[in-house]
């Protein structure tokens, strides 16, 4: 099975915080995906990696930069955290434009 | 960009019951996903469909590709409390990106 795993499932940060989300899939695919899920407005999708060092936004890019170093890791930064950044965070890795594979989600909160 | 509208938006109902949920779109989708999500948690992967008029079932879930691939359906059968969650509907972005384009969800409570 696909396993896509995010390196916390709780943060509190506070404002202005230089914050990393960090997520791993185990399945060689080759795009990986960040997203945030907020109440009424569905998955937005943040940025997107179709290969190493590649990256493309998504709908909602302000705030945010990602890092792909590796093939099986894909990094959000939140470079000066802010309120209204407080969200759940998915990671997610696909192997074609379909079917992606989630981890269990990043409930970030910014005080 | 192309959105994909998914109806009703909150569903509550008896253990026991049926129930559909429908995901509607303007532009054609060579292919549509359905995941489920549980609170606290990412989404999971249900079905992929991918020809027009295609259905696939899953157990008590039962899943329809429209003919014109632009639409899709996910009727349950004898809903459980265990069905209880977040349905999503997704279908891969025809502008070339390896994007997948979502559904808000319907939120389904099925109580005992």
């Amino acid at each position: 099975d696909v396993k896509v795993t995010q390196s916390s499932r709780y943060l509190v940060k506070r404002t202005g915080e230089k914050v990393f989300l960090e997520c791993v899939q185990d399945m060689d695919h080759e795009n990986m995906f960040w997203y945030r899920q907020d109440p009424g407005l569905g998955l937005r999708l943040i940025y997107f990696s179709y290969d190493v060092k590649m990256k493309e936004k998504g709908d909602i890019p302000e705030g945010y930069s990602v890092s792909r170093e590796k093939k099986e890791r894909f990094s959000l930064i939140l470079e000066s955290a802010s309120t209204n950044q407080t969200s759940m965070y998915l990671c997610a890795s696909s192997l074609w434009s379909y079917e992606a594979f989630f981890g269990q989600g990043t409930r970030l909160t910014v005080v | 960009t192309q959105l994909l509208e998914q109806s009703p938006q909150f569903l509550s109902i008896q253990e026991g019951e049926n129930l559909t949920v429908y995901c509607n779109s303007s532009s054609v989708f060579s292919s549509l996903q359905w995941y489920r999500q549980e609170p606290g948690e990412g989404p999971v992967l249900l079905v992929t469909v991918v020809t027009g008029g295609e259905v696939k079932k899953l157990k008590r879930l039962t899943f329809q590709f429209g003919d014109a691939r632009k639409d899709s359906s996910l009727h349950i059968t004898a809903a459980q409390p265990g069905d209880t969650g977040l349905y999503l509907c997704a279908g891969a972005d025809q502008g070339g990106s390896e994007k997948l384009v979502f559904g808000k969800g319907t939120k389904l409570t099925v109580n005992p």
